[in-house]
Order: C-alpha cells, then sequence, then structure tokens
C-alpha cells in the first residue's frame, strides 16, 4: 500500500510563475513531512520540512503548507527558476516506529522553461 | 564539509554473484538508512542503524539482503545471490541530529545493475 501519494509525475512552468507541487499521504499517524529535490545522479537534497502542529512553513522561495484534515500538502515555489528543475519527492516520518525513517512519494518531475 | 559518500558508484554483476556495497555518513550523525530506488519508483526504506544497532529492518526484502555498521560509522549493504530484481540504486542517508532528527542528508547512491 502507497502511504505516501504524488499523483502528478510530471509538471511544467514558465520560469517566474508559482509551481505547486502536491503530496496525499493516508497514515494519520504521520507527524513530519519533508520535501527532497533530486538531480540525476546525484542523491535527494532536503529542501523544506513542516511538523505536524504548523499548517504552514516557509524558506525563501519555498513554501510548504500542510492540511491534516485532507492529509494533503504542498510545495509552492515562487518564482519558479529554471534551476529549480528536478524530481521533488515528499516524505512522512512518525507514527508508531519513530525511527526517523521516512516514507516517499514516487516524486514529481518539475520543468521550469526560461 | 563532507558529505555522505557511498561506494561504488556503479556496480555491475552478473545474476547469482554477491555485491558489497559501502557507505561513509557525515561524522557525528548517530543515524544511518538504506533506501533504494527502482526505476520510475520512489525511495523504499531498507534498513535503519543507530549506532551500530540496526531497530528496523523490516525494509530487507529478503534473506539475501543484509547490512552491518561498525564504529558508529561506516556500514555495509550486502546483497548474496543477486538477482535481475534487485537492480536499482542504493541510497544511504545520515541524520539524527538533535533539533533536525528526521532531517536526512543522502549519498549519491550506488547504481546496481543485475545482468
Amino acid at each position: 500500500d502507497q502511504q505516501v501519494k504524488q499523483n502528478s509525475p510530471s509538471l511544467s512552468v514558465q520560469e517566474g510563475r508559482i509551481s505547486i507541487l502536491n503530496c496525499d499521504y493516508t497514515n494519520s499517524m504521520f507527524d513530519y513531512f519533508l520535501w527532497y529535490k533530486k538531480y540525476p545522479a546525484e542523491g535527494p537534497t532536503f529542501l523544506i520540512s513542516i511538523s505536524s502542529i504548523k499548517d504552514k512553513n516557509e524558506d525563501g522561495r519555498f513554501t510548504v503548507f500542510l492540511n491534516k484534515s485532507a492529509k494533503h500538502l504542498s510545495l509552492h515555489i515562487v518564482p519558479s527558476q529554471p534551476g529549480d528543475s528536478a524530481v521533488y519527492f515528499c516524505a512522512a516520518s512518525g507514527g508508531s516506529s519513530n525511527t526517523g525513517k521516512l516514507i516517499f512519494g514516487q516524486g514529481t518531475t518539475l520543468q521550469v522553461k526560461p | 564539509g563532507a558529505g555522505v559518500s557511498q561506494s561504488p558508484s556503479n556496480k555491475v554483476t552478473e545474476k547469482g554473484k554477491d555485491v558489497e556495497l559501502r557507505c561513509d555518513p557525515i561524522s557525528g550523525h548517530t543515524a544511518l538508512y538504506w533506501y533504494r530506488q527502482s526505476l520510475g519508483q520512489g525511495l523504499e526504506f531498507l534498513i535503519y542503524f543507530q549506532g551500530n544497532s540496526a531497530p528496523d529492518k523490516s525494509g530487507l526484502p529478503s534473506d539475501r539482503f543484509s547490512a552491518e555498521r561498525t564504529g558508529g560509522s561506516v556500514s555495509t549493504l550486502t546483497i548474496q545471490r543477486t538477482q535481475q530484481e534487485d537492480s536499482a540504486v542504493y541510497l544511504c542517508a545520515s541524520g539524527g541530529q538533535p533539533g533536525a532528527y528526521y532531517e536526512q542528508y543522502f549519498g549519491p547512491g550506488t547504481r546496481l545493475t543485475v545482468t
């Protein structure tokens, strides 16, 4: 069963516009959510995170929103830049195991066109 | 500072052979994780180390997979009698720092191809 889902495999936006990447989860015990960015042939790099006690976290051009009732989170990138083109993974952690292991979505490939 | 390093970066092996993948975590990180990413899929958790102990091995797909960590540092993931379905990118991550418990820092991965 896929506990973390990214239903859009790809997204294309124009430079300067907003990119919105979405993620849904099923396990209500998750208490921490993260977004990672991955370039080809590199490991994922941490981008931004949010605790379940918050509904928004902002870091520069990146904002993550959490809607616990809908079990949905989103990553907003404003303004989008060509260098943002990469695969974005959302991940969740917490629950009964509390080992810090991350459950990842399948990823969304973002292309920002100049 | 030095990040997480993994070796080899690429490994091609014949079906049935054993392989060892190595991970050097960031110095001082107590937690170490192994994940794998199969083609077109997200990252799949394999095993978690806290120090030299592995309290969560729930993601290891079969008993052909094993891992160890020594000195609270280097970890090796061993796959015995490799199968074609083992082909994937194997990623190691370290973390567990106070105040950033869930934030994990990934190595570049080892791309394993089983022919």
